[in-house]
C-alpha cells in the first residue's frame, strides 16, 4: 500500500498562476481532507470531503476549489495563485478508527 | 470556538531523559478524540497516540503516554527514555473529522 500520495512535491508558481494539487489514496478511506502549514502554524483545514460526491469548506477555503473525483482522488485547484498562499500543503484521508493519515506534502511557492 | 493551545515552543531533553509536552484545549462537546502527532525534518505527519475523551484510561504507545485530565482540558504528551530519533516537532491535534491543530512544540534531544 502507498497510503496517501501526493503530486507534486514541489512547485514554483508566479502570480496569477492557476494550478491543481493531486491527492490520492489506496486505503479505501471515506473521508478526505486538504491543509495547509505556515511556519510557526499548525496545519489549518482548508476543504474537506466526507464521501465520495460530497466537500465542505474547512477553516481556510478562500482562494482554493476542490474536487473529490472518485473514492480514492482529492484535488485541490488555486485559480488565481497569491504570494499568501505559499504554503506546505497537507493532503490526509481517515479512517474508521478516527486516525487520519497524510501524504507526504507539497511545498508551494507564489512570487 | 475550539482551539487547542501549545505553550511550549521548544523544548529539550537529554537521551535517555524524560520529557513532557503540554496541551490545552478548549471546547463544550463531550466525545471528541485528541491525538499527537511528530513532524520530523522529512514534514512527513506521523500519529504518535490518541485518547477517546470517553475513555478514563490513559493512552500509551510503547516509551509515549499521555495524561488526559478531562475536566481541566489538558492532554499532555510523556516521552520516556527519549532518543535521537525523537527530536521532531510534536504538535496537539483535538477531534477526529476537522483537525484542529496547536502551533507545536519543537524537541531537541541531546546525546
Amino acid at each position: 500500500n502507498a497510503g496517501v500520495t501526493q503530486t507534486p512535491k514541489f512547485q514554483v508558481l508566479k502570480t496569477g498562476q492557476s494550478m491543481t494539487l493531486q491527492c490520492a489514496q489506496d486505503m479505501n478511506h471515506n473521508s478526505m481532507y486538504w491543509y495547509r502549514q505556515d511556519p510557526g502554524m499548525g496545519l489549518r483545514l482548508i476543504y474537506y470531503s466526507a464521501s465520495e460526491g460530497t466537500t465542505d469548506k474547512g477553516e481556510v477555503p478562500n482562494g482554493y476549489n476542490v474536487s473529490r473525483l472518485n473514492k480514492r482522488e482529492f484535488s485541490l485547484r488555486l485559480e488565481s495563485a497569491a504570494p499568501s498562499q505559499t504554503s506546505v500543503y497537507f493532503c490526509a484521508s481517515r479512517s474508521t478508527y478516527r486516525e487520519q493519515f497524510f501524504g507526504p506534502g507539497t511545498r508551494l511557492t507564489v512570487l | 470556538a475550539q482551539t487547542v493551545t501549545q505553550s511550549q515552543p521548544e523544548m529539550s531533553v537529554q537521551e535517555a531523559e524524560t520529557v513532557t509536552l503540554s496541551c490545552t484545549y478548549d471546547t463544550s462537546e463531550s466525545d471528541y478524540y485528541l491525538f499527537w502527532y511528530k513532524q520530523p525534518p522529512s514534514r512527513q505527519m506521523i500519529l504518535v497516540i490518541r485518547q477517546e475523551a470517553y475513555k478514563q484510561q490513559n493512552a500509551t504507545e510503547n516509551r509515549f503516554s499521555v495524561n488526559f485530565q478531562k475536566a481541566a482540558k489538558s492532554f499532555s504528551l510523556k516521552i520516556s527514555d527519549s532518543q535521537l530519533g525523537d527530536a521532531a516537532m510534536y504538535f496537539c491535534a483535538y477531534r477526529d473529522d476537522k483537525l484542529i491543530f496547536g502551533t507545536g512544540t519543537r524537541l531537541q534531544v541531546f546525546p
